[in-house]
């Protein structure tokens, strides 16, 4: 079975660093982007970034550049994101997916991580 | 501009048929992919690309496109798809796009 799991509920405070973690099995990790999606309390997804595990390339949403850094483990199939001074607005549940395209340009998000959610709070 | 525009909320009668929208430039070059989040879960995809449904997902989901606006088509709507539903896709540089969310309420 293809799935993700991610590691469970955090709670943290304000400039504490955080990582959570998304293991993959059931299919070639190495062959596979895997994304972040975020998901403020009530809001929508909004795409964080990508990496590709096979030679670590990563990119960003340019909302999220430089606040959050993606990495992956091969060995473990797991990714990580990773925050080094948490906010507030961090407060959200984290969804890694694994993202699969064709030829013709289109491309989707399947499966999804059950979520994380990180809670910032002083 | 690189944003995938929703209705926020729509409403279908049991049995009926819905039309969820989703506008943006970029679905002028790329499909769309649609997904289903129930309260509480995870979400799911339900169409990818033209119009294809992934295994499991039941054939009352339909995607079509046209211009820049691509529709996700629920017949005889069933009160388990109650849901929010997001638009997906890319834009020119590569960067992926989510819709704001449509909330669907089977009445």
């Amino acid at each position: 079975e293809v799935q993700l799991v991610q590691s469970g509920v955090e709670v943290k405070k304000p400039g504490e660093s955080l990582k959570i973690s998304c293991k993959a099995s059931g299919f070639s990790f190495a062959n596979y982007y895997i994304a972040w999606v975020r998901q403020m309390p009530g809001r929508g997804l909004e795409w964080m970034g990508i990496i590709y595990p096979g030679d670590a390339e990563t990119r960003y949403s340019p909302s999220f550049q430089g606040q959050v850094t993606i990495s992956a483990d091969k060995s473990t199939k797991t990714v990580y994101l990773l925050w080094s001074s948490l906010k507030a607005s961090d407060t959200a549940t984290y969804y890694c997916a694994r993202h699969l395209s064709n030829v013709v340009g289109t491309n989707w998000f399947d499966p999804w991580g059950q979520g994380t959610l990180v809670t910032v709070s002083s | 501009s690189s944003e995938l525009t929703q209705d926020p909320a729509v409403s279908v009668a049991l049995g009926q048929t819905v039309r969820i929208t989703c506008q943006g430039d970029s679905l002028r070059s790329y499909y769309a992919s649609w997904y289903q989040q129930k309260a509480g879960q995870a979400p799911v995809v339900v169409v990818n690309g033209k119009n294809n449904r992934p295994s499991g997902i039941p054939d009352r989901f339909s995607g079509s496109s046209s211009g820049n606006t691509a529709s996700l088509t629920i017949t005889v709507a069933q009160a388990e798809d109650e849901a929010d539903y997001y638009c997906n896709s890319r834009d020119s540089s590569g960067n992926q796009l989510f819709g704001g969310g449509t909330k669907l309420t089977v009445l």
